[in-house]
């Protein structure tokens, strides 16, 4: 059963566009979602996270978005450039574990 | 460098071998995981220590996998037996917290096994 549901799997955006990655999650137990980049051969950094109460995030070019009653929240990526071609994972935990739940992935890819 | 570090970075293993992955926290932190990353998947959770304990070893495929960390620093996880399915990359990860507290985590680059 997989708990966290991401797309698309993957994803084609012009440079300066705004690549939009979904998520959504049945637990409501989950209490903390963050997003992680992975680029080829290195393993997933950290780039933002929210927690359910905030209806929105943003640092620097990237935003979140979240709806607690939909169990939804996204990924928004502004003036989106070619070094931000990677793969994008969405996530959950919950506080009472540490384990970071993770979704399939999208790979995105920014042309020139 | 400060980051997660794990050895070897790549493994080929033929089936029925027995392999040991390593890593190393960053210092000081106290929680440690494992998570398996199957090609084009998101990584699924394995194990977790806190200090030397392991709290948590519910993500273990089987008994063929088996963790460790005595000292409270460095982690091995071993494989037995390997089979094929068992071919993906292992991440390491750490963070500063005890449980309960959603501290950052630190992944380290992996390591590739794959078993023919």
């Amino acid at each position: 059963q997989q708990q966290v549901k991401q797309s698309p799997q993957s994803l084609i955006v012009q440079k300066g566009g705004i690549p939009i990655i979904n998520c959504a999650y049945e637990n409501t137990a989950f209490d903390y979602f963050p997003w992680y980049q992975q680029f080829p051969g290195k393993g997933p950094a950290l780039l933002i996270a929210i927690r359910p109460d905030v209806s929105e995030k943003k640092e620097g070019r990237f935003t979140i978005s979240f709806n607690k009653s939909a169990k939804q929240f996204s990924l928004h990526i502004m003036d989106s450039q070619p070094g931000d071609s990677a793969t994008y994972f969405c996530a959950a935990t919950m506080n009472r574990d540490d384990k970071i739940i993770f979704g399939k992935g999208t790979r995105l890819h920014i042309l020139p | 460098g400060a980051g997660v570090s794990q050895s070897p970075r790549y493994k080929v293993a033929k089936r029925g071998q027995d392999v040991a992955l390593r890593c190393d926290p960053i210092s000081g932190h106290v929680s440690l995981f494992w998570y398996q990353q199957a090609l084009g998947q998101g990584p699924e959770f394995l194990t977790y220590f806190q200090n030397e304990a392991q709290l948590d070893k519910s993500g273990l495929p089987s008994d063929r996998f088996f963790a460790e960390r005595p000292e409270g620093s460095v982690s091995t996880l071993k494989i037995q037996r390997t089979q094929q399915e068992d071919s993906a990359v292992y991440l390491c990860a750490s963070s500063l917290s005890s449980l309960g507290v959603q501290e950052t985590q630190y992944f380290g680059p992996g390591t590739r096994l794959l078993v023919l």
